[in-house]
């Protein structure tokens, strides 16, 4: 069954510096996402991508972060300058889209991003 | 926007017993409402959802219900076994605007 991958698996950054987190989408899928998860709290929504710009971003995804699919298979998630409470861990989704509807979400095992 | 609320935030049963979890919604226009189980250090997997044109789906011993006139969803897993341990998220969404989760719950299922 296909599965979203993420690399790394962890990633151990120091403070102000720059990251970039990479995803691989299921192939057949046209929505991505990305999401944190603060250690014992709940999933966090950061950004949706469809059609090659973003769709929707909450207030957590100012602009230390960006998104870009530089080919056709690759999804990723930059923070420019790193902080503390940056340190969760890093989730990608992605779905389909039937008609005018997105379907079920699928994510991938995560990067968990370490900030010293 | 949206807010979900969720609870219990933990939940302890014997194994062979049933365990329910609810999830409140506050926007009426939410329309598709997933279940996600994470296992320790583990992604969130999908286990089911409904949407709202549906009151209650079922598939094997999980079966979720949903009441949209009370805002309110509900997650059943029946003869609950120790493979069901783990972390439960709900959600919504109207299709429009992102999935809101709530705080999970973790269920711990003692044998």
């Amino acid at each position: 069954e296909p599965e979203v991958t993420q690399t790394p698996s962890h990633q151990v950054t120091q403070m102000g510096q720059e990251v970039i987190l990479r995803c691989v989408p299921i192939s057949n899928h046209l929505y991505f996402y990305w999401y944190r998860q603060i250690l014992g709290q709940k999933v966090e929504f950061l950004v949706s991508f469809y059609n090659n710009e973003i769709s929707e971003k909450s207030e957590i995804f100012d602009d230390q972060f960006s998104v870009e699919r530089p080919d056709g298979s690759n999804f990723t998630l930059k923070i420019r300058s790193t902080k503390l409470e940056d340190s969760a861990m890093y989730f990608c989704a992605s779905s389909e889209v039937g008609g005018r509807a997105r379907l079920e979400q699928y994510f991938g095992p995560g990067t968990r991003l370490t900030v010293t | 926007g949206e807010n979900v609320e969720q609870h219990p935030s933990t939940l302890s049963v014997q194994e062979g017993d049933s365990a329910v979890i609810k999830c409140t919604y506050s926007d009426s226009a939410s329309n598709y409402f997933p279940w996600y189980k994470q296992e320790l250090g583990k992604r969130p997997q999908l286990i089911i959802d409904i949407r709202s044109n549906v009151g209650e789906k079922k598939d094997q011993r999980i079966a979720v219900t949903l009441n949209k006139t009370a805002k309110h969803f509900s997650l059943h897993i029946t003869e609950t076994q120790p493979e069901d341990s783990a972390v439960y998220f709900c959600a919504s969404e109207t299709g429009n605007t992102p999935l809101v989760f709530g705080k999970g719950t973790r269920l711990s299922v003692i044998a």
